[in-house]
């Protein structure tokens, strides 16, 4: 079965520091997507980056930056010097070939303080 | 180019009723997917619709209905609502129904069910 995991319900963090989220998923297949979403208080997911199965490189985008290892079937996304901003919940999500659409992780709520 | 939008924002409604919520995708994105958002359950997927056809579905009873017209609007209907109906409906539109495509969301329509 397809599954997403975030084992860190609740991130603390004062700002200016780095901080990582984890993400590991479970599929049987071999092509599938793995996605980022950040949801503010506002309720609204807001698309932070995709990748496919097929593409290990790591992406930095600014203050983020993101690590897919298919040997750890991990895909983590680390914020440097974070940000008050940056406090919402970020969801993890997995898209494979067949079946169902996404299945999103329970998330991780960031809180960044002052 | 305007995003996902979704009517109403907010919703009351008593056990037994049934509910209609509307999703207008970003122009020019023929795919329109649901979501439900629960504290308990997190993030599931309900269903996706490309072109006016129900591509997947979730593992939601059948009181749990959609549909998608030309323009590519769509609507999801819930019958006989029960309290745990309760939650944060997520839509999300994409240009094309497949693997790579990115999902992006609108605000959600917030139902409480009494």
């Amino acid at each position: 079965a397809q599954k997403v995991t975030q084992a860190q319900t609740e991130i603390s963090v004062v700002e200016k520091e780095d901080v990582t989220l984890d993400c590991v998923y479970e599929t049987r297949d071999t092509t599938y997507y793995l996605f980022w979403y950040k949801q503010p208080p506002s309720g609204e997911l807001v698309f932070l980056i995709r990748r496919n199965s097929f593409d290990e490189q790591n992406e930095i985008s600014g203050r983020y930056s993101w690590n897919f290892q298919k040997s750890t079937s991990s895909f983590n996304f680390t914020i440097t010097a974070s940000q008050v901003v940056d406090s919402a919940v970020y969801f993890c999500a997995l898209r494979w070939n067949y079946g169902q659409n996404f299945v999103f992780g329970p998330g991780t709520r960031l809180s960044v303080l002052p | 180019k305007a995003g996902v939008t979704q009517t109403p924002r907010y919703l009351i409604k008593t056990r037994g009723q049934q509910v209609t919520l509307s999703c207008s995708p970003i122009s020019g994105h023929r795919s329109v997917s649901w979501y439900q958002q629960t504290p308990g359950q997190g993030l599931q997927f309900l269903f996706e619709y490309f072109s006016e056809t129900q591509r997947n579905k979730g593992n939601f009873p059948g009181r749990f209905s959609g549909r998608q017209f030309s323009n590519s609007r769509s609507e999801m209907n819930v019958s006989t609502l029960e309290l745990g109906d309760s939650a944060l409906y997520l839509c999300a539109s994409s240009l094309e129904s497949s693997l790579s495509e990115t999902q992006y969301f609108g605000p959600g329509t917030r139902l409480l069910v009494l």
